[in-house]
């Protein structure tokens, strides 16, 4: 089955560029999402890729897909206090069911 | 858009109650999803309707839980009866597409739920 894989925690300090990795195993996949959840909140979408890219930026964020490798990552740059939160990778289910499936999250802490 | 609304935010009950969730989903929306989040295992998708119509229930736990969504605009998560094992924080979700091509969900603010 379907598995989305990423490391569970990560420290910077604010100012510096964050990069949090995600390994996917649905080679059918066709978007990769980030969804971030803030403390006693949903998750909300922070942005996607098409599988046919291989970078996507929007403003301070930046995805990169590594297709033969299944590799997905974000990264933040000049990440500031307010960007600490748990980030989601989640993949759309490449069979009839078209369900997202979420990785384990990591959890940002920004250090001041 | 007041976005996907759950009730109730908080909710605490004993072992052997029934509990009831609640989700209105983003109007005119397609799809619903009803996701459990816990230390252990992380997001975990229960179920989820395309045009009020159960499609995957495949992660409901077992036949303690039901879902429901009568309409469009209304869905609820039943447990009966709870154990302290369900405790978890509950999350509705609602994507405009019904995942078609490029599924975009919108969560509400999740329902915080302890079983004693």
């Amino acid at each position: 089955g379907e598995d989305v894989e990423q490391s569970l925690f990560l420290s910077v300090r604010e100012g510096d560029s964050s990069v949090i990795n995600c390994t996917y195993t649905d080679s059918s996949s066709t978007y990769l999402y980030w969804y971030k959840q803030e403390p006693g909140a949903g998750l909300q979408l922070l942005t996607y890729i098409f599988s046919n890219m291989d970078m996507k930026q929007d403003q301070r964020l930046t995805v990169l897909l590594n297709k033969k490798d299944k590799h997905l990552s974000l990264r933040i740059a000049d990440t500031q206090t307010g960007d600490s939160a748990i980030y989601f990778c989640a993949e759309r289910d490449g069979g009839a069911t078209n369900k997202l499936i979420f990785g384990t999250g990591t959890l940002l802490a920004v250090q001041p | 858009d007041a976005g996907v609304i759950q009730s109730p935010r908080h909710e605490v009950t004993e072992m052997g109650q029934e509990v009831t969730l609640r989700c209105k989903p983003i109007s005119g929306h397609n799809s619903l999803f009803w996701y459990r989040q816990t230390m252990m295992r992380g997001l975990e998708l229960l179920i989820y309707f395309n045009n009020n119509v159960p499609i995957d229930d495949s992660g409901m736990p077992e036949d303690r839980f039901s879902a429901k969504m009568p309409n469009a605009s209304f869905s609820t998560l039943k447990i009966q009866p709870s154990e302290p094992r369900d405790s978890a924080v509950y999350f509705c979700a609602s994507s405009p597409q019904g995942g078609v091509t490029n599924e975009k969900l919108f969560f509400g603010s999740g329902t915080q739920l302890s079983v004693l």
